[in-house]
């Protein structure tokens, strides 16, 4: 069965420093989401990218963040410059179009800790 | 600001049990509802998906939604040790973009 996948599994950098969080989503699927959950806390809807643009992101993802589909299969997660708050698991979902349902697919995520 | 709730627990209950998780949502327009479980430092796995009022039923699991009062809920019959974990209740946006909405989690202890 096909799956969302992402690298690296886990992710530690220094403060101020960036990072790029990797997610290859299910083939036929048109839509993409990051999501992330500090630990303790909600999972939270951070962007959704369709037809190689952004079509809404939260108040989170300020001037730092950034996404990306740089080919085919990738879809990326740029931090700039990391900052302590942003250690969380962050997860990529993928959606396809035309879907009979709202079953959005989730990738193992990726845990960022930044010292 | 559009939010779910759900109880935190820890819901504690003997094996063989029915484990009862409840979420509400605050926004009208949210068309579809989702019960995942998470173990820890683990991505969300989709248990159920409801979209009408009513009961559906998967196995073990029932989740029932009630639009009027903005309510769902999860039925565990038959609890299993391994079925223990935090299990999150999320909604679409009322919005054209489908993202989801997610509650904090009802953490479920099934004791042996």
């Amino acid at each position: 069965e096909p799956e969302v996948t992402q690298t690296p599994s886990h992710q530690v950098t220094q403060m101020g420093q960036e990072v790029i969080l990797r997610c290859v989503p299910i083939s036929n699927h048109l839509y993409f989401y990051w999501y992330r959950q500090i630990l303790g806390q909600k999972v939270e809807f951070l962007v959704s990218f369709y037809n190689n643009e952004i079509s809404e992101k939260s108040e989170i993802f300020d001037d730092q963040f950034s996404v990306e589909r740089p080919d085919g299969s990738n879809f990326t997660l740029k931090i700039r410059s990391t900052k302590l708050e942003d250690s969380a698991m962050y997860f990529c979902a993928s959606y396809p179009q035309g879907a009979s349902t709202d079953t959005q697919y989730f990738g193992p995520g990726t845990r960022l800790t930044v010292l | 600001q559009k939010e779910v709730e759900q109880n935190s627990g820890p819901l504690s209950v003997p094996e063989g049990a029915i484990a009862s998780l409840n979420c509400t949502y605050s926004d009208r327009g949210s068309q579809s509802f989702f019960w995942y479980r998470q173990y820890s430092g683990k991505s969300p796995e989709l248990i159920m998906s409801i979209y009408s009022n009513g009961d559906k039923e998967d196995g073990r699991f029932t989740a029932q939604l009630n639009k009027a009062s903005q309510y769902v809920s999860l039925l565990i019959r038959d609890s299993q040790p391994s079925d223990s974990a935090t299990y999150l209740c999320a909604v679409t946006d009322g919005g054209n973009n489908r993202k989801l909405i997610w509650g904090l989690g009802t953490s479920l202890a099934v004791n042996p």
